[in-house]
């Protein structure tokens, strides 16, 4: 089974700075790979699918990079509404069809 | 609009059943996989299992595996996840979600359930 490891589990960022969020997995994954940003309270929100897509409504200060089993999530200046917790997802194997990375949570430096 | 709209909070006590509802609307609730996604207090998100209402055809992670039952009535759009003996280890947010494509299990979540919290506690 796919296990998939993103770093850091905390990153502390200054406002208006961007950010560079990590994601691995075990083995190659091609371009199946999805970012999801969840707040307090509410379930996770598709930002990338695709690897680099963004996904509907979504700003174009947030994008993806990467293929195989590396891939990062930039958010190019932050504004305070993005200091939450960000999860990556492969869906390249099936089954399992989901498997999520363990969170990063992104703060106020 | 597309939603997934699911039951409410519950409060069980060790020991006790539980089904909990997922909705669907917007859509056509029988061409598109529906999984069962949990997160625990502070922790991440697991894939518990996905079912196609379809022609029920259902999967399970194998750490879910003979701990829940997941089904389906499609003659009302809605998808349930059960337990027969809950567990104070059970606590948990629960989610409903959705891949884009229907007839791919694996793919992306774009619809998302509003979550049900279970509190399991004696």
């Amino acid at each position: 089974e796919i296990v998939m490891t993103q770093s850091p589990a905390t990153l502390s960022v200054s406002p208006g700075e961007r950010a560079t969020l990590s994601c691995r997995a075990s083995q190659s994954v091609n371009s199946n790979l999805a970012w999801y940003q969840q707040k307090p309270g509410q379930p996770p929100r598709l930002l990338i699918y695709g690897a680099s897509t963004r996904a509907t409504g979504i700003p174009a200060r947030f994008s993806g990079s990467g293929s195989g089993t590396e891939f990062t999530l930039t958010i190019s200046s932050l504004q305070s509404e993005d200091f939450v917790v960000y999860y990556c997802q492969q869906y390249n194997n099936w089954p399992p069809p989901w498997t999520f990375g363990q969170g990063t949570k992104v703060e106020i430096k | 609009e597309v939603q997934l709209v699911q039951s409410g909070a519950e409060v069980k006590k060790p020991g006790e059943s539980l089904k909990i509802s997922c909705k669907g609307s917007g859509y056509s609730f029988t061409t598109y996989w529906i999984g069962w996604v949990r997160q625990m207090p502070g922790k991440g998100l697991e894939w518990m299992g996905i079912i196609y209402p379809g022609d029920s055809d259902t999967r399970y992670s194998p750490s879910f595996q003979g701990q829940v039952t997941i089904s389906a009535d499609k003659s009302i759009s809605t998808a349930y996840l059960q337990w027969s003996s809950l567990r104070a280890s059970d606590t948990a947010m629960y989610y409903c979600a959705r891949p884009k494509r229907g007839s791919y299990p694996h793919d992306a979540i774009d619809i998302w359930g509003q979550g049900t919290m279970v509190t399991v506690s004696s």
